[in-house]
């Protein structure tokens, strides 16, 4: 059964901290795996998707990386922002066609 | 632009009452998920529909039926709630061969069984 991991389960840094957020999996048989971002009573907007044919993907001042071997994905965000405050999630699906999600980083970035 | 929308957006019912939370898409996706979220316990997945016409229990299916009533529409039925099923419910969808497409979500009813 495919478990993922993300840690730490917060994370407070001042504004314009570079910052990486991590999540884990144990079974590297997977389709891809996707970042979404929830903030506080919302649902879950998506960030980032890698195919698992893929090492990283960007959008703006994020970068999304995948490690296959190792179970590792890492999201980083440059520059951190106030309005990026939020819980980050990962999500993998693997070859049964079955998604797994992480419980979340809530990270704070103070002004 | 919708996306994935979802009613009620929140609900408060008795122990025992029943209810039906509406999932509809525009995406014009094949996949649909019924997913509930709780603190500590991650997202877990109750049913999904992979296309229309099949539906298929998830990780935790007992207490809810699902409908699948066009492409469009995936609705999550509680029959007898019990507090137990006190959580955040969230639909999603995702294209055929979800190999190579990810989840768009709604943004969730918060329901409340007191």
């Amino acid at each position: 059964k495919q478990e993922v991991t993300q840690i730490p389960a917060a994370l407070s840094v001042p504004e314009g901290e570079n910052l990486v957020l991590n999540c884990s999996f144990t079974d590297s048989a997977i389709y891809n795996l996707q970042w979404f971002r929830q903030d506080p009573g919302k649902g879950l907007t998506s960030l980032l998707l890698i195919q698992s044919s893929q090492r990283e993907q960007t959008s703006g001042r994020l970068n999304a990386s995948l490690d296959k071997s190792s179970g590792r994905s890492t999201l980083y965000i440059a520059a951190s922002q106030p309005g990026d405050s939020a819980t980050y999630l990962c999500a993998v699906k693997t070859n049964a066609g079955k998604s797994t999600f992480g419980d979340g980083t809530t990270l704070t970035v103070k002004p | 632009n919708a996306g994935v929308t979802q009613t009620p957006k929140f609900q408060v019912l008795k122990t025992g009452q029943s209810m039906t939370l509406q999932c509809a898409q525009d995406m014009n996706h094949n996949s649909m998920y019924w997913y509930r979220q709780d603190p500590g316990m991650g997202l877990r997945l109750i049913y999904y529909s992979a296309s229309e016409g099949t539906t298929d229990k998830g990780e935790v299916p007992n207490g809810y039926n699902v409908s699948r009533l066009n492409k469009r529409e995936f609705s999550l039925r509680l029959e007898s709630a019990a507090p137990s099923q006190t959580s955040v419910y969230f639909c999603a969808s995702s294209p055929l061969g979800t190999q190579y497409y990810g989840y768009t979500f709604g943004s969730g009813t918060r329901l409340t069984i007191v």
